[in-house]
């Protein structure tokens, strides 16, 4: 099974609520990704976790907020974000990192924000 | 983060090869040549990645310069299936997948 899963597929939220996106891979992989695509441009990383310890922020403004419960799941909590955030989600996750390993991405979460 | 440069966009016939370039022209030793596609509402998807020699998989080939400044992604016979933007991507050690622009790689039939 080399599937990676995110939920919801659509989200749609006001600038003052709280949401959170989840993607989920049960291939034992060690290394998770997230990153953020807008419309017709290529996909930006955000955040990278190692072994449930995050170990790379993008500079990524506070109002996004990953987790990484346990080595199956990563969380991306949303939180007062802007129009402008309006974008396709994508998770990712790899075996442990290594710069020859493959990324398995997930369909993504599109998310409007109004 | 190591750069590439890619067309734009490429245009084939159906069953016939085509070969996509991408310039590294600033590669380091250790980093790897990676490529992805990105069919329209998907996720990226890996389709084949080498260091030094050349690479053959189900999906596709790859061929590196000896020097390794450029790279060519080699899909055999194109179908229609293969209408996607294809990403040439330098991995080093960090676990950064830097995406560039890519190319919009158009099939027709």
């Amino acid at each position: 099974d080399t599937e990676v899963t995110q939920t919801p597929k659509h989200l749609v939220m006001g600038m003052t609520n709280k949401k959170s996106l989840k993607c989920e891979q049960h291939m034992g992989h060690r290394a998770m990704y997230w990153y953020k695509q807008k419309a017709k441009k290529p996909p930006e990383l955000m955040f990278v976790y190692s072994y449930e310890k995050l170990s790379i922020n993008e500079s990524v403004p506070s109002r996004f907020s990953p987790e990484c419960p346990n080595s199956s799941l990563l969380n991306l909590h949303l939180h007062a974000l802007q129009p402008e955030d309006s974008a396709l989600y994508l998770c990712a996750s790899s075996h442990v990192g290594l710069a020859e390993e493959t990324q398995y991405f997930g369909p993504g979460t599109r998310l409007l924000v109004l | 983060d190591a750069k590439t440069t890619q067309p734009n966009s490429m245009e084939s016939n159906e069953e016939e090869p085509v070969h996509l370039p991408c310039n590294h022209s600033t590669i380091s030793g250790t980093d790897y040549i990676h490529w992805y596609r990105q069919l329209p509402s998907q996720g990226p998807e890996y389709v084949i990645h080498g260091l030094t020699s050349n690479v053959n998989n189900r999906m596709a080939s790859l061929a590196i310069a000896e020097d390794r400044k450029s790279s060519t992604l080699i899909l055999h016979r194109a179908t229609l299936r293969d209408a996607a933007v294809y990403y040439c991507i330098l991995m080093d050690s960090s676990y950064k997948l830097i995406f560039g622009s890519g190319t919009r790689l158009l099939v027709r039939p």
